[in-house]
């Protein structure tokens, strides 16, 4: 079965700081790796996803993200914060072989603090 | 339209009721998924539509939901004799193809049980 784990339920952080949300999947087979940002009553928004080629990903408002195989791992970075980044981060994943659905994680409430 | 619209964005429901939640997703988008996202948690996906024929629904809890895409566009996820379990967010996204990683989701629907 795959599943998904965010290992921090909830991280705060003062703006202007560094901060990883970190994502583990269970899967030895090829996957696909995203992580999306919800804001308070709005919906999924995309933030960066791996499909091929390089492990170091890049996406919107200065995040990235590292795709790690051996380590089954897919954590989100940012090297400086601010207040407008907090909301909750989901990373979520497809195996083609079960569909083409995605399955989240329970989801990293990022909190920016002044 | 621009993005995927979802109504209504609140609904409260008496337990026993039943209830009609609507997805109008990209104009031209192939593939529709529905997603629940109990409170505190990630979304769980529970249907999967490819035009008009529903490909997927192992993640519809139980009979009492039903959903449908009769013209490959809107969708309507219907939930006969509402439980408070049932209470949750529900997301719907569209995908231009086949893929996941083209996803684009609405606001939600928010369904309270009482």
């Amino acid at each position: 079965a795959q599943s998904v784990t965010q290992l921090d339920s909830q991280v705060p952080v003062f703006e202007e700081a560094p901060v990883e949300l970190r994502c583990n999947y269970s899967s030895s087979v090829s996957v696909y790796l995203f992580w999306y940002v919800q804001y308070p009553n709005q919906g999924l928004q995309l933030l960066l996803k791996y499909l091929s080629g390089s492990t170091l990903v890049k996406g919107i408002n200065g995040f990235e993200a590292e795709f790690n195989k051996s380590q089954t791992s897919f954590h989100l970075r940012k090297p400086s914060v601010h207040i407008s980044d907090t909301a909750e981060y989901f990373c979520a994943v497809i195996l083609m072989e079960y569909g083409n659905k995605l399955v989240f994680g329970a989801g990293t409430i990022l909190r920016v603090k002044s | 339209g621009a993005g995927v619209s979802q109504s209504p964005r609140y609904k409260v429901a008496k337990r026993g009721q039943d209830v009609a939640l609507r997805c109008d997703p990209i104009s031209g988008h192939v593939s529709l998924f529905w997603y629940q996202q109990a409170l505190g948690q990630g979304p769980e996906f529970l249907t999967y539509f490819q035009n008009e024929a529903q490909l997927d629904k192992s993640g519809l809890p139980s009979d009492r939901f039903f959903a449908e895409r009769p013209e490959g566009s809107v969708s309507t996820l219907k939930i006969q004799r509402t439980q408070q379990e049932d209470s949750a967010v529900y997301l719907c996204a569209s995908s231009q193809g086949q893929g996941a990683w083209g996803y684009t989701f609405g606001s939600g629907t928010r369904l309270t049980v009482v």
